[in-house]
């Protein structure tokens, strides 16, 4: 069974901090997705990396793919309160199902 | 594009009892996969059907099933509920290519009393 593990937990920041998230398994994952998940609301996908190594970034968030493909981080600098929510990273493999960690609750204070 | 809709958004039912939650994907969306997301145990992908035909199946009992209708909407349906089925259920949809986006509906709210 592949399992993610992320940590923190729980993380509360301040607006204007700078944070890191991450996302870790002993199994070799073919992607690694980011999503954000608010209140009262579905997962929206941030990203997907597929290659080891790789970094891609989306204004503010900084998502990598480790080398063997087995962790992911997201890094997000200067944190707004827009920002609040549940980080989740999500794993896929060859048959097309997602393994997800339990994720990140990030809040954000003005 | 319309997103991915669910219904009911809310349901209270007790032991014991049934219950059917409907998915509608994004048009044109070949694949939903339903997924049970609790505080304790996250996301955990209960199944996926393609073209009315259940692809994959996680580690969930029989009692948790569903099927997939021609025009590519899902319903899943839980018998003898169980106090440990309450939880937010997910449905997600994404289109024939396996490296497609998955979209998320807003999940059904279930709780058993």
């Amino acid at each position: 069974t592949q399992l993610l593990e992320q940590s923190p937990q729980f993380l509360s920041i301040q607006e204007g901090e700078n944070l890191t998230v991450y996302c870790n398994s002993s199994s070799v994952f073919s992607s690694l997705q980011w999503y954000r998940q608010e209140p009262g609301e579905g997962p929206v996908l941030l990203v997907t990396v597929v290659t080891g190594g790789e970094v891609k970034k989306l204004k503010r968030l900084t998502f990598q793919f480790g080398d063997a493909r087995k962790d992911s981080s997201l890094h997000i600098t200067a944190a707004q309160p827009g920002d609040t929510g549940l980080y989740l990273c999500a794993g896929g493999g060859s048959n097309y199902k997602l393994t997800f960690g339990k994720g990140t609750l990030l809040t954000v204070n003005p | 594009k319309a997103g991915v809709t669910q219904t009911p958004r809310y349901l209270i039912k007790t032991r014991g009892q049934q219950v059917t939650l409907s998915c509608s994907p994004i048009s044109g969306h070949r694949s939903v996969s339903w997924y049970q997301q609790t505080p304790g145990q996250g996301l955990q992908f209960l199944f996926e059907y393609f073209s009315e035909t259940q692809r994959n199946k996680g580690n969930f009992p029989g009692r948790f099933s569903g099927r997939q209708f021609s025009n590519s909407r899902s319903e899943m349906n839980v018998s003898t509920l169980e106090l440990g089925d309450s939880a937010l259920y997910l449905c997600a949809s994404k289109g024939q290519s396996g490296t497609d986006t998955q979209y998320f509906g807003p999940g059904t709210r279930l709780t058993v009393l």
